[in-house]
């Protein structure tokens, strides 16, 4: 079955303690990236990336870092996490070589609380 | 700045009837356009993509308008059905890599 999975769902940790949110994708997609989700302020993307070893900043890159060292694999490292990081996160691939041209296809998300 | 408004308000339809949602943007000259639909708790699912010089598409109970010039995308949901209900975003993409999403509009069909 064609899925981005991402783990861990649900996370609950505290200011500064160091995470790793990962993203995996089945499709063979070159195209990668990262959003939060926000009451009021909808998807945001945070970083994305076009294919291995290509990585670039979106809207909201502030406190995130990314690393693509595998087609399938993107994951999303919070080095000192603050509380203004609690939101839900989703990771999403596409198929195009032209970036968010093609269709999105979404992981499940991750809640992210920062205490 | 780019600006994209959905209305946040919900939308209430009867079962049967046509649901039009809007999305209009500013200092934005969108390639494409992108609707999802989003359900509570879950990852966006892809709808349809219209590109810019295309007027309308549709696929099955669904239509999108998108007026270049209005800068506005019209989402429409004829026969409208409860499980309908969802919210629904839309995206945009230009000349570069990013997609830059609304803030979505809840609708709500009622049987």
């Amino acid at each position: 079955e064609a899925q981005v999975t991402q783990n861990p769902r649900y996370l609950i940790t505290v200011t500064g303690k160091k995470l790793t949110v990962t993203c995996s994708q089945n499709m063979n997609h070159e195209y990668m990236s990262w959003y939060r989700q926000d009451p009021g302020l909808g998807l945001r993307q945070i970083y994305y990336s076009m294919n291995v070893e290509v990585t670039d900043k979106g809207d909201v890159p502030e406190g995130y870092k990314v690393s693509r060292k595998e087609k399938r694999n993107f994951p999303l490292i919070l080095e000192s996490p603050s509380p203004n990081q609690t939101s839900l996160y989703f990771c999403a691939s596409s198929l195009s070589s032209s970036g968010g041209f093609g269709e999105q296809y979404f992981g499940p998300g991750t809640r992210l609380t920062v205490t | 700045s780019q600006k994209i408004e959905q209305n946040s308000e919900a939308l209430n339809i009867q079962e049967g009837k046509t649901a039009t949602l809007t999305c209009n943007y500013t200092n934005y000259s969108p390639a494409y356009l992108q609707w999802y639909r989003q359900d509570p708790g879950r990852g966006p699912v892809f709808l349809l993509l219209i590109r810019e010089n295309e007027k309308e598409k549709r696929k099955e109970r669904l239509k999108v308008t998108f007026d270049t010039t209005l800068k506005q995308s019209l989402f429409h949901i004829t026969a409208s059905q409860p499980a309908d209900s969802a919210t629904y975003l839309c995206a945009l993409g230009g000349a570069g890599n990013m997609l830059t999403f609304g803030g979505g509009t809840r609708l709500m069909v009622k049987p």
